[in-house]
């Protein structure tokens, strides 16, 4: 069965400074996986998906994510953040072999971002 | 672009109340989800639907049952309310298992 972890339940960066946002997953086979955001009292938004392709994955609004199996990490990150960047960020897995197996949500991280 | 919407933004009702949460998609999905947020829970799956009146059991779906007659309109209902399922209600909605879903903009339910 598939699993997410989130390791940083809150993150705090200053403006202008890198965003990483660390996320590991268990997949028995083939995993899909995405990264999600959710702006105050808003839906979820999808900001990059990776599904076994390219290993660095380009998002939105300037966030990457490299798909890394040997450390079954897909941490998203940013070179520089801005103040509408912050948000709860949800890593998302979903195993390709198992059909339609929905996806499995990480705890989420609040990212702060301080002027 | 895809849309998916939820009938209400807010919503107080009683412990014991009848609650019917709505959600509708225009882009024709097959794939219709329903999950509840909750503070250091992330999203939990309560249940899911793979086609017009077909359903599946998530992994919370104790106290829900839903519905779905036809294939853009997806309800969620709570026999009968009560005050742990005070929560945010995130309906979503999917044109196959892997791709990415789709999100309304979520109904804060707030059972008293």
């Amino acid at each position: 069965a598939q699993s997410v972890t989130q390791l940083d339940s809150h993150v705090s960066v200053s403006e202008g400074t890198p965003v990483l946002l660390r996320c590991n997953y268990s997949s028995s086979y083939s995993p899909s996986l995405f990264w999600y955001v959710q702006h105050p009292n808003k839906g979820l938004q999808l900001l990059l998906k990776y599904t076994s392709a390219a290993t660095l994955v380009k998002g939105i609004n300037g966030f990457e994510a490299e798909f890394k199996k040997s450390e079954t990490s897909f941490h998203l990150t940013k070179p520089s953040a801005h103040m509408s960047d912050a948000a709860e960020y949800f890593c998302v897995v979903s195993d390709q072999v198992s059909g339609n197996t929905p996806l499995v949500f990480g705890k989420g991280t609040r990212l702060s971002v301080i002027a | 672009d895809v849309k998916v919407t939820q009938s209400s933004r807010y919503l107080v009702k009683r412990t014991g109340e009848k609650v019917f949460l709505e959600c509708v998609q225009d882009m024709d999905h097959e794939n219709m989800f329903w999950y509840r947020q909750d503070p250091g829970l992330g999203l939990r799956l309560i249940y899911f639907s793979y086609d017009v009146k077909m359903k599946e059991k998530g992994d919370i779906p104790e106290g829900y049952s839903v519905s779905r007659e036809k294939k853009e309109r997806f309800s969620l209902i709570l026999e009968s309310a009560s005050t742990n399922q005070t929560s945010m209600y995130l309906c979503a909605s999917s044109l196959g298992a892997l791709v990415s879903q789709y999100f309304g903009p979520g109904t804060r339910l707030l059972v008293l």
